[in-house]
């Protein structure tokens, strides 16, 4: 079984550019999380998705973050336009159930912007 | 507010028991977790703790929880340089939002 997939697993964009992120969720897989670690802080929780509705997206840091899940399976996370303080480590999770110890992670998407 | 809070770094010689701390300040976390990134890969749920028992060990990890103090510890008996790695902290909330530590980057020398 297809483990949790980001694309790309890095990014170079320059300030006030776009970018997308992706997110392939394990098949089956309603609940899907985004998270993100800023330079080497803690990682902090940005939005969770149950089937395409979002449940809770306390986390989204300001409105140039907007993510969709289209049809409940794979999730993108666009950032427009990019800032600097936006670089870091971008993880996805999934979870077939609503619980964090069911959570399963991405190996995440390296985002620097210059 | 939430807060969780660990060291940055650990060294210790392999063969040694490696013990990461951690302290948290929510009471009404339910769970508290370890996940290990290994350099190039993603986040991997080492164990995890319910916030009600005070033990858990699991082959040559065990978890140790201080309700009173708020503080949460692995041991890593016999520290292999496969342990090397950055361990997480965290807390859930609301049993699904995760609130993490900055990481322990566990080095471990020869």
């Amino acid at each position: 079984e297809a483990g949790v997939t980001q694309f790309p697993s890095h990014s170079v964009i320059e300030k006030g550019q776009t970018v997308t992120l992706r997110c392939d969720p394990i098949s089956g897989h309603d609940n899907l999380y985004w998270y993100r670690r800023v330079m080497g802080k803690e990682i902090k929780f940005l939005l969770h998705f149950v089937k395409e509705s979002k449940q809770d997206e306390s986390g989204m840091p300001n409105n140039r973050f907007l993510a969709e899940r289209t049809g409940g399976t794979y999730s993108t996370l666009k950032v427009q336009p990019a800032e600097l303080e936006d670089s870091g480590v971008y993880f996805c999770a999934s979870s077939q159930v609503t619980g964090a110890y069911e959570q399963y992670f991405g190996p995440g998407t390296r985002l620097t912007v210059t | 507010g939430e807060d969780v809070e660990q060291s940055l770094f650990l060294s210790v010689r392999e063969g040694d028991s490696s013990v990461i701390n951690c302290t948290y300040t929510d009471s009404s976390s339910t769970y508290l977790y370890w996940y290990k990134q290994e350099p190039g890969a993603g986040l991997q749920l080492l164990t995890y703790i319910f916030s009600n028992m005070d033990m858990k060990q699991d082959q040559r990890l065990t978890v140790l929880l201080n309700k009173k103090d708020k503080h949460l510890s692995l041991r890593i008996a016999d520290t292999q340089t496969g342990d090397s790695a950055i361990y997480f902290c965290a807390e859930s909330i609301f049993n699904y939002q995760l609130i993490w530590g900055a990481g322990t980057k566990l080095i471990i020398k020869p």
